[in-house]
């Protein structure tokens, strides 16, 4: 059990640019969701998938879009990338949808 | 819409008891789970309450009382390492799909 792993683990982008933040989930977890989170808050949901289909999305704008694939790994796409963007980002893994999730250690993005 | 809302900070002592609540407001709920988060580090799931009762796990126990919306974790023996920050965060049911809504997350201080 490798746990949840996200990549990259750091990143730098610029204003307009577009990123794709990736996620695998722990090994026969089906459901996989992003957060976004800003230091001295609380995660903010983004995406949930389930067996590879949108299960919920967050108050985000439709620059922000997601995927999973048929292994259950899952993409974070932002376009047009703004200052408020620079957060990190969290993925979530559990085995069936609706229980308690495994979290991976985030990317932290940073929008200059 | 959705909304929760746990203190923002509480101090207690090494050994002793504390309990963090949690009011929600949401009108498809689906269950309160807690998570821990030190500084630095990623949430880590600690429990799940679906149905109305008290859940122990360790050291840790967490109540549900779906008729208040209302909800508490309790910490017992406390730890210095117990330092976190915890979130509730509970899962919605509502025309954007499934949503899992996280707290600002309660800061928890262990003196010696």
């Amino acid at each position: 059990d490798t746990g949840v792993t996200q990549s990259p683990t750091h990143l730098i982008k610029t204003r307009g640019q577009q990123v794709t933040l990736r996620c695998s989930p722990i090994s026969g977890h089906k459901s996989v969701s992003w957060y976004q989170q800003v230091l001295g808050q609380g995660p903010q949901f983004i995406f949930q998938y389930y067996e590879k289909e949108e299960r919920g999305r967050g108050n985000f704008p439709d620059r922000f879009s997601a995927r999973q694939f048929p292994n259950y790994s899952s993409e974070l796409n932002v376009n047009a990338l703004l200052l408020g963007d620079s957060a990190l980002y969290l993925c979530a893994s559990s085995l069936e949808d609706n229980y308690g999730y495994t979290f991976g250690s985030g990317t932290r993005l940073t929008v200059v | 819409g959705q909304s929760l809302e746990q203190p923002s900070e509480v101090t207690a002592v090494e050994g002793a008891i504390v309990q963090i609540n949690c009011t929600y407001q949401t009108s498809g709920f689906y269950g309160l789970s807690w998570y821990q988060q030190h500084d630095g580090g990623a949430p880590t799931f600690l429990s799940y309450n679906a149905l109305d009762g008290l859940e122990e796990t360790g050291r840790f126990s967490s109540f549900l009382s779906r008729s208040d919306s209302y909800g508490y974790l309790l910490l017992q023996e406390l730890q210095m390492k117990d330092s976190a920050s915890y979130f509730c965060a509970v899962r919605d049911l509502n025309t954007g799909g499934f949503k899992t809504i996280f707290g600002a997350g309660t800061r928890l201080f262990v003196k010696a």
